[in-house]
């Protein structure tokens, strides 16, 4: 079946970039997701790529996406305390269920 | 706009009690529903998703189950609860299919703790 995978943890200092990876098996995936779950709470849609598409950009994030190698990325510039969270990657193909990946924890120290 | 409520927000229950935790979406039709478990620092975990009405679909048989009485309301139950059962539960909710680029909206979550 399908499956998507993550790093589980990651700590980067303040003020530098976060890069955040993540591999999928799914080769018809359509669209790939990155959320964010902060502490105690739902998570949150922060960006999403079609599966045609090799990079977006939106403000501080960047997502990579290698369809080649089914790799997924999360660049966050300019790290803040308030980017710690977990961060989740998903998959989803024409059906009508998204496949999450383990999440990793992002933390962030001044 | 679209907005998704859980609650109760905590819940503390005893091993064998009943439960129902209920999930409401406002601002849409017919979306598409979803349990997620998530026990402490785990991945979520799918366990029912609806299309509609009715319509349940289980992915990881267990203690639970879900309903849908109304277009707009998701309710997961169990008889009796077990210690393995805490965890934090996520309802969420996307459009139907073929519409959007299927994202899904989480709620609050509800912290249930079996003692």
């Amino acid at each position: 079946g399908e499956d998507v995978e993550q790093s589980l943890f990651l700590s980067v200092r303040e003020g530098d970039s976060s890069v955040i990876n993540c591999t999928y098996t799914d080769s018809s995936s359509t669209y790939l997701y990155w959320y964010k779950q902060e502490p105690g709470a739902g998570l949150q849609l922060l960006t999403y790529i079609f599966s045609n598409m090799d990079m977006k950009q939106d403000q501080r994030l960047t997502v990579l996406l290698n369809k080649k190698d089914k790799h997924l990325s999360l660049r966050i510039a300019d790290t803040q305390t308030g980017d710690s969270a977990i961060y989740f990657c998903a998959e989803s193909s024409w059906a009508d269920k998204l496949i999450f990946g383990t999440g990793t924890r992002l933390q962030v120290f001044p | 706009s679209q907005t998704i409520h859980q609650w109760p927000a905590t819940l503390v229950q005893p091993v064998g009690s009943p439960l129902s935790l209920e999930c409401t979406v406002e601002g849409t039709s017919n979306p598409n529903l979803y349990w997620y478990r998530q026990a402490a620092g785990r991945g979520l975990q799918l366990l029912f998703y609806s299309v509609g009405i009715g319509q349940i679909s289980s992915e990881v048989p267990q203690n639970l189950s879900a309903s849908r009485p109304q277009d707009r309301q998701f309710i997961l139950s169990s008889k009796k609860l077990l210690l393995s059962d805490s965890g934090f539960y996520l309802c969420a909710w996307s459009a139907p299919k073929g519409q959007g680029i299927h994202e899904q909206y989480f709620g609050p979550g509800t912290r249930l703790t079996v003692t």
